[in-house]
């Protein structure tokens, strides 16, 4: 079974620019979220979708975030325009959505990105 | 604020000695799961302790909770190099069945 993927796992760009990220959670997988580690920080949640739906994106920073899963496969997370304090590893986990409290994520390695 | 904070921030041992880290938590939870993420990949689920268990085994990790002082420990023992990574505590809120509350982690550092 293959995990979640993340694409790309290094992103530099300057301050303005635009980024997307990309999220291939592993398949069958409803539940896909997103999280953020800001250097040395803790991991912060941004938000879950479930299938295509955003169940909670409470953690959204602000609306300089945008995330879609069309069709509930995967996902992907623009940054329009990125600020210097957007920097961090981006994370996506899944998992497969059985309406337990006991469920456990399966995390991609993550996306580095660095705003100058 | 964050729910789970671990404590030592960070901590070096030598191989074969003990480790153990500590996480405390705010509100009451239906589970607490430890995590542990190697430089550069990933989080790994370890172990996930239920609200109404208070010690849990697997191979050489023990993790103990207490819901009333809301805190919970991990214990390595007999430690190994491959265990050097940062390691998480995670805990999902009771009445939420969504998204997992992360802390800062514990660096672990095993040297031989």
């Amino acid at each position: 079974e293959a995990g979640v993927t993340q694409f790309p796992s290094h992103s530099v760009i300057e301050k303005g620019q635009t980024v997307t990220l990309r999220c291939d959670p592993i398949s069958g997988h409803d539940n896909l979220y997103w999280y953020r580690r800001v250097m040395g920080k803790e991991i912060k949640f941004l938000l879950h979708f479930v299938k295509e739906s955003k169940q909670d994106e409470s953690g959204m920073p602000n609306n300089r975030f945008l995330a879609e899963r069309t069709g509930g496969t995967y996902s992907t997370l623009k940054v329009q325009p990125a600020e210097l304090e957007d920097s961090g590893v981006y994370f996506c986990a899944s998992s497969r959505g059985l309406g337990t409290s006991i469920e456990k994520l399966f995390f991609g390695s993550g996306t580095q990105l660095s705003v100058l | 604020s964050q729910q789970g904070e671990e404590d030592p921030q960070a901590l070096s041992i030598q191989e074969g000695e003990n480790a153990t880290m500590n996480c405390s938590y705010k509100t009451s939870i239906n589970n607490l799961q430890w995590y542990r993420q190697n430089s550069g990949r990933g989080l790994v689920h370890l172990i996930l302790i239920r609200s109404n268990e208070r010690e849990k085994h697997s191979g050489r990790l023990r993790v103990t909770l207490d819901t009333s002082k809301k805190s919970s420990s991990l214990l390595i023992t007999a430690s190994r190099a491959a265990d050097t990574a940062s390691y998480f505590c995670a805990t999902r809120p009771t009445g939420t069945a969504s998204k997992l509350t992360f802390g800062t982690g514990t660096r672990l550092q095993v040297t031989l």
